[in-house]
């Protein structure tokens, strides 16, 4: 069965640097996501994307995160400047279409020391 | 804004059913979804229901929906101890493209 992966498994990071985490959705589907879960908190959700633009940010999805296609497969998480409060699980998913069941990858775990 | 909370914890003798509850605010919501996740694992779709739906049955799971007093349930029936995980319902978003998740409810199966 077709699944989401994501790379690496763990990241990490000193302070201040700029980490790129990286999922290569299901190949058929069209929209894209990037979600986080803190350690012990809910999962939340980041950022949707859909035709090479965002449709849905959350407020935690501020100036210092971005987020590119940068081709046919891959789909990319930046986070500029990161700072301690950024450790976190990360997961990419991906959806056929809006509405659809969304697949999750099995996360990046980003530390930040 | 949504808001989805469960039980943290569920503790059941192997072969008993299981059932974890879960409560929502979004009405909206136009499909409601259960995930598993293992440790160390992502999360794993398990079963969706539509929300003009009250009842879906897939093999052992079962899946209850009161729209009326947004409740959702998700019944294991003859639980294994490989069903032992941490088990999130999520709502979407009216426009289709967010989820927000409960806080999960870790199911301990006793042999």
């Amino acid at each position: 069965e077709p699944e989401v992966t994501q790379t690496p498994s763990h990241q990490v990071t000193q302070m201040g640097q700029e980490v790129i985490l990286r999922c290569v959705p299901i190949s058929n589907h069209l929209y894209f996501y990037w979600y986080r879960q803190i350690l012990g908190q809910k999962v939340e959700f980041l950022v949707s994307f859909y035709n090479n633009e965002i449709s849905e940010k959350s407020e935690i999805f501020d100036d210092q995160f971005s987020v590119e296609r940068p081709d046919g497969s891959n789909f990319t998480l930046k986070i500029r400047s990161t700072k301690l409060e950024d450790s976190a699980m990360y997961f990419c998913a991906s959806s056929r279409d809006i509405n659809q069941p969304q697949h999750f990858g099995d996360g990046t775990r980003l530390s930040i020391l | 804004g949504e808001d989805v909370e469960q039980s943290l914890f569920l503790s059941v003798r192997e072969g008993d059913s299981s059932v974890i509850n879960c409560t929502y605010t979004d009405s909206s919501s136009t499909y409601l979804y259960w995930y598993k996740q293992e440790p160390g694992a992502g999360l794993q779709l398990l079963t969706y229901i539509f929300s003009n739906m009250d009842m879906k049955q897939d093999q052992r799971l079962t899946v209850l929906l009161n729209k009326k007093d947004k409740h959702l349930s998700l019944r294991i029936a003859d639980t294994q101890t490989g069903d032992s995980a941490i088990y999130f319902c999520a709502e979407i978003n009216n426009a289709g493209n967010m989820l927000t998740f409960g806080g999960g409810t870790r199911l301990m199966v006793k042999p």
